[in-house]
């Protein structure tokens, strides 16, 4: 089974503008994380998908948002950057569901974003 | 709220030696325990997990750890470290399901250095 993949793995924007990351889970896998990995901050959990509703969320300003499509995929968008949006973006996905199939999350390689 | 201590930032062990990653982790609710590692310019990797049962939690790669609930600690072990094991070591929980707390959780990182 072909991996998590996240696109682009590289990204340069300016402050003001906005963008728009995506992940693509492994086959079958229903649930889609979020992470943002900073040296300052660490890792820390932007929301989670489950079948196209968001299951929960982190401590983030609204300008971080995301949504699931029904095969499963996900996008996350950051409108109005600003240099402290500067980070690696990790999603992880799972099969989802009940207990036991919903921990085990295998993580993509990041997008790694710099705001200048 | 929940919480996770790693009280080692940056741990360097010979190779061949034994060595022990702390992690200590604060919840109001019960938890399930993870403990992930990162390689450069990668994601993360799950090495084990301990969701309920037996309180020592054989991984991959060698890696073990020991659940103690009353001392709120969850300290990954290898007996016999190699060069490859160089890395980024993340512990992290996750509270019960369908709960606020239903989300990940990670600590600061441990930066394991093996000298040749």
């Amino acid at each position: 089974k072909a991996g998590v993949t996240q696109t682009p793995r590289y990204l340069i924007k300016t402050r003001g503008q906005q963008v728009t990351l995506s992940c693509s889970p492994i086959s079958g896998h229903r649930s889609v994380s979020w992470y943002q990995q900073t040296p300052g901050q660490g890792l820390q959990f932007l929301f989670e998908y489950f079948s196209e509703t968001q299951r929960n969320k982190g401590n983030f300003p609204g300008r971080f948002s995301g949504r699931q499509f029904s095969n499963s995929r996900s996008e996350m968008n950051v409108s109005t950057l600003e240099l402290g949006d500067s980070a690696l973006y990790l999603c992880a996905s799972s099969p989802g569901g009940d207990r036991g199939r919903r921990e085990t999350q295998y993580f993509g390689p990041g997008t790694r974003l710099l705001v200048l | 709220a929940q919480s996770v201590t790693q009280l080692d930032s940056q741990v360097p062990v010979f190779e061949e030696a034994p060595v022990e990653l702390r992690c200590n982790y604060s919840s109001s609710v019960s938890v399930y325990l993870f403990w992930y590692v990162q390689y450069p310019n990668q994601g993360l990797q799950l090495l084990l997990k301990y969701l309920s049962g037996s309180t020592l939690v054989k991984g991959i790669n060698g890696f073990e750890a020991e659940f103690n609930k009353s001392q709120t600690s969850f300290h990954l072990r290898k007996p016999s470290v190699h060069i490859s094991d160089t890395a980024e070591y993340f512990c992290a929980v996750r509270g019960a399901y369908k709960t606020s707390y239903d989300k990940v959780i990670f600590g600061p990182g441990t930066s394991l250095s093996v000298i040749p």
